[in-house]
């Protein structure tokens, strides 16, 4: 079975400085892919960056960045320069090769930048 | 501006009326997903229609029916739905990723959601 956990539900950290936001996932899967959502209040799930299993870097997408490792199974997300604007829900999610088009979700994490 | 729309954004319903979801998207994916979000809750997959498969959570009341006409538009009927229906319904759309041997990522393309509240 696949099975995303994020076990921070709110996170909090002040403009500018760098935060981590934790994921890990279980999965039998030979490969699959690591996807990084951010939900602003308005409830858009807005698509931040991906990691592939087999990937030999760890993704970065201007200030996010993810932190993959793999013998952990584990997929943070690294967001630098905090920005008010990142005060949002942020999701996890997998996809697997053995399980076609389905995504997998976290619980999300709550992140409020403080000024 | 999204490549999924959804309509209605907002919904109010009773339990005794009929109404639908619809979802659209113009972005040449091959795979469209009904998912729904309630407070506190992971994302829950509803539906997934596709060339290859449809897929079904096997936990989703028959008081939802998905339908899907073509591979650009997919709509969600609802009918004597409860309050405990009330959520934000998610449409998404994907194609292919480097899994299935793609060049993309083949992540998820949100729509802004459908707001749907039961009395």
């Amino acid at each position: 079975a696949q099975k995303i956990t994020q076990t921070q539900p709110g996170m909090f950290v002040q403009e500018k400085e760098a935060v981590t936001l934790d994921c890990t996932y279980d999965t039998s899967d030979p490969s699959y892919g690591l996807f990084w959502y951010k939900q602003p209040s308005s409830g858009e799930m807005i698509f931040l960056i991906y990691q592939g299993s087999y990937d030999q870097q760890n993704a970065t997408e201007g200030r996010y960045s993810l932190n993959f490792q793999k013998a952990r199974k584990s997929a943070n997300l690294v967001i630098s320069a905090s920005q008010l604007g990142d005060s949002a829900m942020y999701f996890c999610a997998m996809r697997g090769s053995n399980t076609g088009n389905q995504f997998y979700f976290g619980t999300g994490t709550s992140l409020t930048v403080i000024p | 501006e999204t490549g999924v729309t959804q309509t209605p954004r907002h919904l109010v319903m009773g339990m005794t009326n009929k109404k639908s979801l619809k979802c659209e998207q113009h972005l040449g994916h091959n795979a469209m997903y009904w998912y729904k979000q309630s407070a506190k809750k992971p994302l829950e997959l509803m539906f997934v229609y596709s060339l290859e498969e449809r897929v079904e959570n096997n936990s989703v009341p028959s008081r939802f029916s998905p339908e899907c006409p073509n591979s650009s538009h997919l709509f969600l009927h609802l009918h004597t739905l409860q309050p405990e229906d009330s959520a934000l319904y998610l449409c998404a759309s994907s194609r292919p990723g480097r899994l299935a041997g793609g060049p993309n990522t083949g992540e998820l393309f949100f729509g802004e959601g459908s707001r749907l509240t039961v009395l």
